[in-house]
């Protein structure tokens, strides 16, 4: 099993919706990242997160360091959102395998 | 800032060849990371260092070796190139601030070994 799973791993949704990205974890943590990998490849930081909430723009993180979880949501998405999310907790820095998140117009 | 530079962004190599990737940062991070990501996988740990000098293997260092003589510079080295390592790699540096980390990864390099 995983050290980090993600949930889905394949999302389409119409532009507008809400969208929420899981990801679940099985050991002890200091700090979780939420990154996006663009269909180019590049690989951009969204959050740092080690409790709470953290919101930029139209994403909201939060985590749960008790249940082993994290969530990624998107308010009013957009096409130009489409691109793949990828949750890494802080040990040595382990990797879930990503949602890939398509909006379609 | 140019932030993390790797070069070559593509390359074929031929079995039993050897390559390096390069990568520099110009923030002045102490943390370096090489990770590699092969189709439908997370990214893997190959090397980290966590400044000039240091450096540890992390999950899937076998095939690969690293330096670190500067703070900007963390080379990865392929000694004899097997169909294996065929993947993207990524150069990665953090910098650690009071309430928490920032990660800044490289455009990635695609290696083809044939």
């Amino acid at each position: 099993k995983n050290e980090v799973e993600q949930s889905p791993q394949n999302l389409t949704a119409q532009e507008g919706e809400f969208i929420t990205i899981n990801c679940s974890y099985s050991v002890g943590i200091s700090a979780l990242h939420w990154l996006q990998q663009h269909p180019g490849g590049g690989i951009v930081s969204l959050f740092m997160l080690s409790s709470g909430k953290k919101k930029h723009g139209r994403l909201i993180a939060t985590i749960n360091i008790q249940e082993k979880h994290s969530s990624l949501h998107i308010t009013a998405s957009h096409p130009r959102d489409s691109a793949v999310y990828i949750c890494a907790v802080r040990k040595k820095l382990t990797f879930g395998t990503g949602t890939r998140l398509t909006i379609i117009p | 800032n140019a932030g993390v530079t790797q070069t070559p962004k593509f390359r074929i190599l031929k079995i039993g060849q050897s390559m390096t990737l390069q990568c520099t940062q110009d923030m002045n991070h102490n943390y370096m990371y090489w990770y590699r990501q092969d189709p439908g996988m997370g990214l893997k740990l190959i090397y980290y260092s966590v400044g000039a000098g240091i450096t540890d293997k992390g999950e899937v260092p076998n095939g690969y070796n690293v330096s670190r003589s500067t703070t900007e510079d963390f080379p990865l080295r392929l000694e004899l190139a097997a169909p294996s390592q065929t993947s993207v790699y990524f150069c990665a540096s953090s910098y650690h601030r009071t309430g928490g980390e920032k990660l800044f990864f490289g455009s990635g390099t695609q290696l083809s070994v044939l």
